[in-house]
């Protein structure tokens, strides 16, 4: 199987940082996206990482480590326009290349 | 704004109708993906098109069909479909299927009654 993992919701402060985790299995693993979606509308890219490590764009940031199986996107100074969903999605190698999208965690920022 | 637009934005549909969505890519792209996505449900990919080809099938049901006259359009028929299809569906495109990044229209909600 190529289960990804994350949590459904989470909640943080306006200002704060949070930090959303997601598991995959490592099996065929070629790269892993992380993208944004407000209620209603359609995702948009927000990461892609390939080779370990930290890639930082403004305050968001995306981390790997392939041998964990294990990514997270970190936000920081967060806003009350971050509220939307985040969604994880794995390419594995096949075919085309498949890519497979996690449930999304639902992030809620409070004032 | 992606540059990938979809019609209709919203679309109601009996069990009998016979109903086609639309997606069109201004981006120049190769590739082009048709998604379900339910609630509490990951993004489900139901075909893939590159230059033209449908390259894959995601074991979805027959009273789905896809069609790619060119590059730039996408369409997905729908026919005899149940109250279970009731979803958003994205289309999405990218340079080549082995591209970084997928760009998504906005969707079409479906709702079938």
């Amino acid at each position: 199987g190529q289960n990804i993992d994350q949590p459904t919701e989470m909640t943080a402060t306006e200002g704060a940082i949070v930090q959303i985790n997601c598991t995959y299995q490592t099996s065929g693993f070629n790269g892993l996206f992380w993208y944004q979606q407000h209620a209603g509308e359609a995702p948009t890219f927000l990461s892609y990482n390939v080779l370990d490590g930290l890639e930082e764009k403004g305050r968001f940031s995306s981390f790997l480590s392939r041998s964990k199986g294990y990514s997270y996107l970190l936000l920081k100074e967060l806003q009350m326009k971050d509220s939307a969903s985040y969604l994880c999605a794995v390419r594995f190698s096949g075919g085309y290349q498949k890519v497979t999208f996690g449930t999304g965690t639902k992030l809620q920022v409070i004032p | 704004e992606t540059g990938v637009t979809q019609t209709p934005r919203h679309l109601v549909m009996g069990m009998t109708n016979k109903k086609s969505l639309k997606c069109e890519q201004h981006l120049g792209h190769n590739a082009m993906y048709w998604y379900k996505q339910s609630a509490k449900k990951p993004l489900e990919l139901m075909f893939v098109y590159s230059l033209e080809e449908r390259v894959e099938n995601n074991s979805v049901p027959s009273r789905f069909s896809p069609e790619c006259p060119n590059s730039s359009h996408l369409f997905l028929h729908l026919h005899t479909l149940q109250p279970e299809d009731s979803a958003l569906y994205l289309c999405a495109s990218s340079q080549d299927t082995g591209s970084e990044t997928q760009y998504f229209g906005p969707g079409t909600r479906l709702l079938v009654l």
